[in-house]
């Protein structure tokens, strides 16, 4: 059975609409998660790395108060998407880990589309 | 990150063995070896994981060359529920992130 959840697992809005994506951890407690886009034909693209209780770290070019990541359990991490707009149309995955070389597992992803 | 190289896309027939190949000739010492495949439309699902010897699990084998600068995915008898993108990423010891590159898209022929 699936390990993470992840929803909605697709959503289409308005531009200017702000998205929240949840990501929970249902089999361990997840010391760490991740946030990835993918676009199109492309390969996933990591966003940032969430860690429980602390602050969200952004990979160069990922603009954290667009992309606002709240990570306030061991088992829950949620992406808001802020204001978006049709450039931010994309396919959003998320992952958790227990750590310590752990294998990532993923979720099945949010398709939004921003009209 | 030490990089990957692995073919664009690759064919093979339903009920046979698929070899896919990855090189990543900077490995460093404590770079574990993971692949990943990803179906359509779907979030990427583990396959395995190794270090230095070859491993096996209930999906998959794992063939590490000696220097370790190369390592084989094996499917031991592909299925049409095979067919995705597999990728090939080193892992350094200590760093829980991942760098997906372009992987390689597996086609399944009936």
């Amino acid at each position: 059975g699936a390990v993470v959840s992840q929803h909605p697992s697709w959503v289409i809005c308005k531009s200017g609409t702000s998205v929240k994506i949840e990501c929970r951890s249902l089999d361990f407690q997840a010391t760490t998660m991740f946030w990835y886009r993918q676009f199109p034909k492309q390969s996933l693209m990591l966003m940032a790395t969430s860690n429980e209780g602390s602050k969200a770290t952004y990979e160069q070019g990922v603009e954290k108060d667009k992309f606002l990541i709240n990570h306030a359990s061991l088992t829950l991490s949620t992406l808001t998407v802020t204001s978006a707009h049709p450039e931010d149309s994309s396919f959003y995955i998320c992952s958790s880990t227990s750590g310590g070389g752990q294998p990532q597992h993923f979720g099945d992803g949010t398709r939004l589309s921003i009209l | 990150d030490a990089k990957t190289t692995q073919p664009n896309s690759m064919e093979s027939n339903e009920e046979e063995p698929v070899h896919l190949p990855c090189n990543h000739s900077t490995i460093s010492g404590t770079d574990y070896i993971h692949w990943y495949r990803q179906l359509p439309s779907q979030g990427p699902e583990y396959v395995i994981h190794g270090l230095t010897s070859n491993v096996n699990n209930r999906m998959a084998s794992l063939a590490i060359a000696e220097d370790r600068k190369s390592s084989t995915l094996i499917l031991h008898r592909a299925t049409l529920r095979d067919a995705a993108v597999y990728y090939c990423i080193l892992r350094n010891f200590g760093n829980e992130k991942l760098t997906f590159g372009t992987g390689t898209r597996l086609t399944i022929i009936p």
